[in-house]
């Protein structure tokens, strides 16, 4: 079984300032990892995932993840963030090729809203 | 082309309705996911499909959901009886069926039960 924690619910940003979004996951299996974005009244987007590689991850809109694995996390980082940045974020994981399972059903964090003053 | 779609997007039914909640996956993908959204929450899953079977039913939280799939398409997610705890927005997730493999996401479903 997997679980994600996500350490904050809301953080509010300055525009052009730097943000991170926090991530934590336990499983007892290898997984995949994604971060989506949900904008207001809109469905879920996928930023970016993490497969196999490079712990770096780039994504859509000048996002970027790292993956840590003896930290079990997976932060969203920008380093600067515009007023379209304002949406809820959710970090989400699977289970991997090797991870004993045949398909990739997700287990989600409980978001994070992320708001953008100018 | 064309993304996932569901309908309705808001339906708002009583105590003890039967309700269907319907969704289009994108054409010639094999798997097909619902997640269910409770307010505050990150989306939960309920159920997923490999082609026309239910592979994984797991989520379902009891007897009163049901989903089909029956050409390996369009999907029905099912609700009997329905309480007030059922609110929330339905989510439903379709992708070419291989781990790893980006989940499209519709626009949801909103539930509401009064």
């Amino acid at each position: 079984a997997q679980s994600v924690t996500q350490l904050d619910s809301q953080v509010p940003v300055f525009e052009e300032a730097p943000v991170e979004l926090r991530c934590n996951y336990s499983s007892s299996v290898s997984v995949y990892l994604f971060w989506y974005v949900q904008y207001p009244n809109q469905g879920l987007q996928l930023l970016l995932k993490y497969l196999s590689g490079s712990t770096l991850v780039k994504g859509i809109n000048g996002f970027e993840a790292e993956f840590n694995k003896s930290q079990t996390s997976f932060h969203l980082r920008k380093p600067s963030v515009h007023i379209s940045d304002t949406a809820e974020y959710f970090c989400a994981v699977s289970p991997s090729l090797l991870g004993g399972t045949s398909y990739g059903k997700l287990t989600f964090g409980q978001g994070t809203i992320l708001t953008v003053h100018p | 082309g064309a993304g996932v779609s569901q309908t309705p997007s808001n339906k708002v039914t009583e105590k003890g309705k039967y309700v269907e909640l319907r969704c289009d996956p994108i054409s010639g993908h094999t798997a097909l996911y619902w997640y269910r959204q409770s307010l505050g929450q990150g989306p939960e899953f309920l159920i997923y499909f490999q082609g026309t079977g239910a592979a994984d039913d797991s989520g379902l939280p009891n007897d009163r959901f049901f989903a089909v799939r029956p050409e390996g398409s369009v999907s029905t997610l099912k609700i009997q009886r329905t309480e007030r705890g059922d609110s929330a927005v339905y989510l439903c997730a379709s992708s070419p069926g291989q781990k790893g493999e980006t989940q499209y996401f519709g626009p949801g479903t909103r539930l509401l039960v009064l």
